[in-house]
């Protein structure tokens, strides 16, 4: 089957602009996240998506980050007023189960190839 | 604070030898999933391998091995046979909890496998 999708794979831009980033999750996972990835780190959690809810937003860096998910499917994180250090990979990914609290996850997250984002 | 411990930036392997990658965490779970993931220079983040805490036994994926010291919180990788291919990041993760299972990631350890 089909599995995480991402566009744009790049995206360039210039500081101040607002970008809109799209995530398309593996159909049927009801588990979203957003995740950064600056050059050379590891990933950043950024936000989680159960069905078209947020329950965690924690990580989200500031509020000119926001991010919202439709139809239990696609998600869009948008960057208002980028700044340079903005500039990261974007990457998307999707779990089946939704999880319970106090529970272990018993379900694998599932990438996507990620956006590229550069703020000029 | 949930944290992951990737205490080699860059190793190198010889293709066909045997590398260890290592990783540390802290968790106050007791139950829980921990995860290798490999990315290539295409981004992809690929799924290595996964091991459950309250198994004993250690995960095995063909030629991909883990070495899970519970009490320690260790979770190191073992790969053998080394081949091109696997030349990437890797990154050791946990899920955080709190009800989300967002992954914690360490930083990350740069393998490339030589010919």
């Amino acid at each position: 089957g089909a599995g995480v999708s991402q566009s744009p794979s790049n995206k360039v831009t210039e500081k101040g602009k607002d970008v809109e980033l799209r995530c398309d999750p593996i159909s049927g996972h009801t588990a979203l996240y957003w995740y950064r990835q600056r050059l050379g780190q590891g990933l950043e959690f950024l936000i989680y998506f159960q069905g078209n809810s947020a329950p965690d937003k924690s990580g989200l860096p500031s509020d000119r980050f926001s991010a919202e998910r439709t139809g239990e499917s696609v998600s869009t994180l948008t960057i208002q007023r980028t700044q340079q250090e903005d500039s990261a990979v974007y990457l998307c990914a999707s779990r089946q189960s939704p999880g319970l609290a106090g529970s272990a996850s018993t379900d694998t997250q599932y990438f996507g190839p990620g956006t590229r984002l550069t703020v000029l | 604070a949930q944290t992951v411990t990737q205490s080699q930036p860059e190793m190198s392997v010889q293709e066909a030898e045997t590398v260890t990658l290592s990783c540390t965490y802290d968790t106050s779970e007791n139950n829980y999933y921990l995860f290798w993931y490999k990315q290539p220079p295409s981004r992809q983040m690929i799924l290595v391998i996964r091991q459950e805490a309250y198994k004993q036994q250690n995960a095995t994926e063909n030629r991909f091995s883990v070495n899970f010291q519970k009490a320690a919180k260790s979770f190191s990788l073992k790969i053998s046979d080394s081949q091109l291919g696997d030349t990437a990041m890797y990154f050791c993760a946990y899920p955080g909890g709190g009800g989300s299972e967002k992954l914690v990631f360490g930083k990350g350890t740069k393998l490339t496998v030589n010919p």
